[in-house]
């Protein structure tokens, strides 16, 4: 499928456990992102990469792991999930400075989470 | 550091009825300002965009305008229907980061028929 896509797109696990989100991009945005979005915050920035295998933290990066061996794959790992981790994860893409898709950032559906 | 603020919601309105949103930015420079859009069960589309003082950006019967003197960006629509209803969140492009969006907290709307 063209565009973003994340899996799954919800998911339930406990406390303590390991959990992976997924995003998928097809255009070879350079940019990637994952932003939660929790009621009265909007939405807020966890980690963000530059192209494959450069990655930084954003304004809440605790409690989470990425990577991105590839360009089109930006997963995002909770290694051991708490209660504060409900939320609704949201991927998105962009391309490079001096592009035109620089300019916007475009959005994955969401993975709603809970963490019981 | 940079911020976006907007004005609380739920915002109720009938339809056909005239809608503003504001939205106030706090930003070092000029950045790019943007109304995303978010109905129920979905991911953030891009509604409009403005890069730059006194740009307009307008899409859907839905416009804002870039007031570098106020440092706002309200959104208006002259009439509005149920199928706007809908969260809209107002954001700026921040230079750090990776170029990240810094988000108000979102305003939804609601219109009844």
């Amino acid at each position: 499928d063209a565009g973003i896509t994340q899996s799954p797109r919800y998911k339930i696990t406990e406390t303590g456990r390991q959990v992976t989100l997924m995003c998928h991009q097809t255009w070879s945005h350079s940019y990637m992102f994952w932003y939660r979005q929790d009621l009265g915050h909007g939405l807020r920035l966890i980690y963000y990469s530059a192209a494959a295998d450069i990655t930084d933290k954003g304004e809440v990066p605790d409690g989470y792991v990425v990577s991105r061996s590839k360009t089109e794959n930006f997963p995002l790992t909770l290694e051991s999930a708490t209660r504060s981790q409900t939320s609704v994860y949201f991927c998105a893409s962009s391309g490079l400075a001096g592009f035109a898709s620089y300019n916007e950032q475009f959005f994955g559906p969401g993975t709603r989470l809970t963490v019981l | 550091g940079n911020s976006v603020t907007q004005m609380e919601g739920p915002v109720t309105l009938s339809e056909e009825a005239f809608l503003t949103i504001n939205c106030t930015y706090t930003a070092t420079g000029y950045p790019s300002l943007f109304w995303y859009v978010q109905y129920p069960g979905e991911g953030l589309q891009l509604l409009l965009k403005a890069t730059k003082a006194d740009d307009k950006g307008s899409n859907k019967g839905f416009e804002a305008t870039y007031r570098k003197e106020t440092t706002s960006f309200h959104l208006e629509k002259g009439s509005v229907q149920v199928s706007d209803s809908a969260v809209y969140f107002c954001a700026l492009r921040d230079w750090n980061q990776g170029g990240k969006l810094i988000f108000g907290q979102g305003t939804e709307l609601s219109v009844k028929p």
